[in-house]
């Protein structure tokens, strides 16, 4: 079954630091999101992606942060200073459509700011 | 307001009981819903979707009720087993010239044996 692949599993920082998480999502998939999940907390939504540009994006996805898709199979979340309050599992999704379908997750990345 | 909420944080269920997980939402707009499962150190699994023109999806062992004069959405679990432990959210799929998914707090399923 196709899989979304997030690398690294686990990241550590120093504050003020540049962090970039990598996704590789499906490779039919035209729509991507990066999501995070602070410890025990729901999922919050950050960004979506389709057709080379920002196609919507939350509060928390401030001007530290920026997405890329470098090439036809990566998608990069970029912070540019890292904040310890960055802290959080970081989740890279795709799907198909950009409503109504379902998303597949990557296994995300632990980013622990210190 | 854009906001998807649980009504019970945890659920506990005995092996084999069938399991009842509730969820509201508040954006009247939302024409599609999903169920997604999350297991510890995992990211979220799809695990059904339901569109607004519908009421009631089952799938297997799952069935996602929908209820849209009081904005209310359920998933059913029959015949509940011990791999159904896990966290499930409830999610809202909004598109206001954008594309995103917005997630409920989560419920936790216990099953006991």
């Amino acid at each position: 079954e196709p899989e979304v692949t997030q690398t690294p599993s686990h990241q550590v920082t120093q504050m003020g630091q540049e962090v970039i998480l990598r996704c590789v999502p499906i490779s039919n998939h035209l729509y991507f999101y990066w999501y995070r999940q602070i410890l025990g907390q729901k999922v919050e939504f950050l960004v979506s992606f389709y057709n080379n540009e920002i196609s919507e994006k939350s509060e928390i996805f401030d001007d530290q942060f920026s997405v890329e898709r470098p090439d036809g199979s990566n998608f990069t979340l970029k912070i540019r200073s890292t904040k310890l309050e960055d802290s959080a599992m970081y989740f890279c999704a795709s799907s198909s459509g950009g409503t109504g379908y379902g998303y597949t997750f990557g296994s995300g990345t632990r980013l622990t700011v210190v | 307001g854009e906001s998807v909420g649980l009504h019970l944080p945890t659920l506990s269920v005995q092996e084999g009981d069938n399991s009842i997980i509730n969820c509201a939402y508040s954006n009247s707009a939302s024409d599609y819903f999903i169920w997604y499962k999350q297991e510890s150190g995992k990211g979220p699994q799809f695990i059904i979707d339901i569109r607004s023109n519908m009421d009631k999806r089952q799938g297997q062992r799952v069935t996602v009720l929908l209820n849209k004069t009081v904005k209310h959405l359920s998933l059913q679990i029959a015949a509940t087993q011990p791999g159904d432990s896990a966290v499930y959210f409830c999610a809202e799929n909004l598109k206001r010239g954008g594309f995103k998914t917005i997630f409920g707090a989560g419920t936790r399923l216990f099953v006991k044996a």
